[in-house]
């Protein structure tokens, strides 16, 4: 079936540092993915919605300086959590849905803390 | 705009009881509904679907219908096990050209051996 693979699982970083997360669909092509953030024993809250190849659309409230999101490839997209503090922490999931058929599929989330 | 709510937790439970939660929907148009799983530490995965009035999504012994009517897709199992203990996601999908889906705040299961 669809796998996405999400990496890293788990990242410490120090408050003004950059963080990278990738997320990659190994063997369908998506078109659109998704990230979300989820505290602790709270639902998923939609970030921002990629598509390939072109700008990413963020949601209300979101900062699309602080969170960038690149989607160059139809099996690539990242995020960038830029000069994080440690309100930035959080776990953050990508989900991809694939361009043929109908299915959305969850990475298994980066877990980011920052000090 | 479209929302789901759900019946909130925690839900505890001995092993071969019954399991039911709860799941309404709000929405335009016809969506499409799902159950998604979250085991600890780990991502979401899709439990099952229904896209269609009167639609039974079933997995792993889980079923859940799709009830216009009453607007509703509450998840049922006949007989838990310690294994399904997890956090459970209702989630709607408008179903249209806008893929995005709505979660709703989940439901966190315990089962007791």
């Amino acid at each position: 079936g669809a796998v996405v693979s999400q990496h890293p699982s788990r990242v410490i970083c120090k408050s003004g540092t950059s963080v990278k997360i990738e997320c990659r669909s190994l063997d369908f092509q998506a078109t659109t993915m998704f990230w979300y953030r989820q505290f602790p024993k709270q639902s998923l809250m939609l970030m921002a919605t990629s598509n390939e190849g072109s700008k990413a659309t963020y949601e209300q409230g979101v900062e699309k300086d602080k969170f960038l999101i690149n989607h160059a490839s139809l099996t690539l997209s990242t995020l960038t959590v830029t000069s994080a503090h440690p309100e930035d922490s959080s776990f953050y999931i990508c989900s991809a849905r694939e361009s043929v058929g109908y299915g959305y599929t969850f990475g298994s989330g980066t877990r980011l803390t920052v000090v | 705009g479209d929302s789901v709510t759900q019946m909130e937790g925690p839900v505890t439970l001995s092993e071969e009881a019954f399991l039911t939660i709860n799941c309404t929907y709000t929405a335009t148009g016809y969506p499409s509904l799902f159950w998604y799983v979250q085991y600890p530490g780990e991502g979401l995965q899709l439990l099952l679907k229904a896209t269609k009035a009167d639609d039974k999504g079933s997995n792993k012994g889980f079923e859940a219908t799709y009830r216009k009517e009453t607007t509703s897709f509450h998840l049922e199992k006949g007989s838990v096990q310690v294994s399904d203990s997890a956090v459970y996601f209702c989630a709607l999908s408008p179903g249209s050209n806008d893929y995005k889906l709505s979660f709703g705040a989940g439901t966190t299961v315990t089962v007791r051996a």
